[in-house]
């Protein structure tokens, strides 16, 4: 069982770029998450959605966009990368209240 | 003021220690409270949830006090491989299963 994976790894990206990071679980977990974690600013919600089909904006959704089509899959697009947005970012999912973290992208803006 | 408060450290502790961690938060209807570890450049993973009559796993102790909206971690016989940054975890209590994050407590263990 892999859980959640995300990919890429890591990416070093123009500004300007636009950028799809990619998040797929396999627990079946009806909700799931984008954070970002700055260094000193701990981990902030992006996005979230509850279940397929719907999604809601969490604390810093500027800059961002989600769709969620299916259970398994949550992407993450950044319409324009802009320096701000370097950053570790990692998507979860949860069952009954826990959240479960996928390994993170290593995400650099230029 | 944060909804999670914790005090960011680090805690620098000899082997075998006993060492505790802090943590404050605001919504006083939350219902759901974790703590979670994450090592340098990895994932946040759970450690344990925390229950209102306090809970042990192995050496590791979590309280919770509802009055003071307070929450604590302890750690016994401290092991290099504590060392890590360890996060207060609670739930958002709105209409999704929202967490909230501190920004983690970082603890390193010393031969």
């Amino acid at each position: 069982i892999a859980g959640i994976t995300q990919a890429p790894t890591s990416q070093i990206l123009a500004a300007g770029r636009r950028m799809t990071l990619r998040c797929t679980q396999d627990m079946r977990h009806n909700a799931m998450y984008w954070y970002r974690q700055d260094l000193g600013l701990g981990l902030r919600l992006i996005h979230y959605s509850n279940t397929a089909g719907t999604t809601g904006k969490g604390e810093v959704p500027d800059g961002y966009s989600v769709s969620r089509a299916n259970t398994d899959d949550f992407p993450l697009t950044l319409a324009s990368a802009v320096p701000s947005q370097t950053s570790v970012y990692f998507c979860a999912s949860s069952d009954l209240g826990v959240e479960y973290f996928g390994p993170g992208t290593r995400l650099t803006v230029t | 003021r944060k909804e999670v408060e914790q005090d960011p450290g680090p805690f620098n502790v000899p082997e075998g220690a006993t060492v505790a961690f802090n943590c404050t938060y605001s919504n006083s209807a939350s219902q759901s409270f974790f703590w979670y570890r994450q090592d340098c450049r990895k994932e946040p993973k759970l450690l344990m949830s925390v229950y209102s009559s306090g809970n042990e796993d192995g050496r590791f102790t979590a309280q919770l006090n509802r009055a003071s909206q307070y929450i604590s971690l302890l750690i016994r016989d401290s092991k290099l491989s504590d060392s890590a940054t360890y996060l207060c975890v609670v739930n958002k209590m709105d209409s999704s299963y929202k967490l909230i994050f501190g920004s983690g407590t970082r603890l390193l263990v010393r031969p």
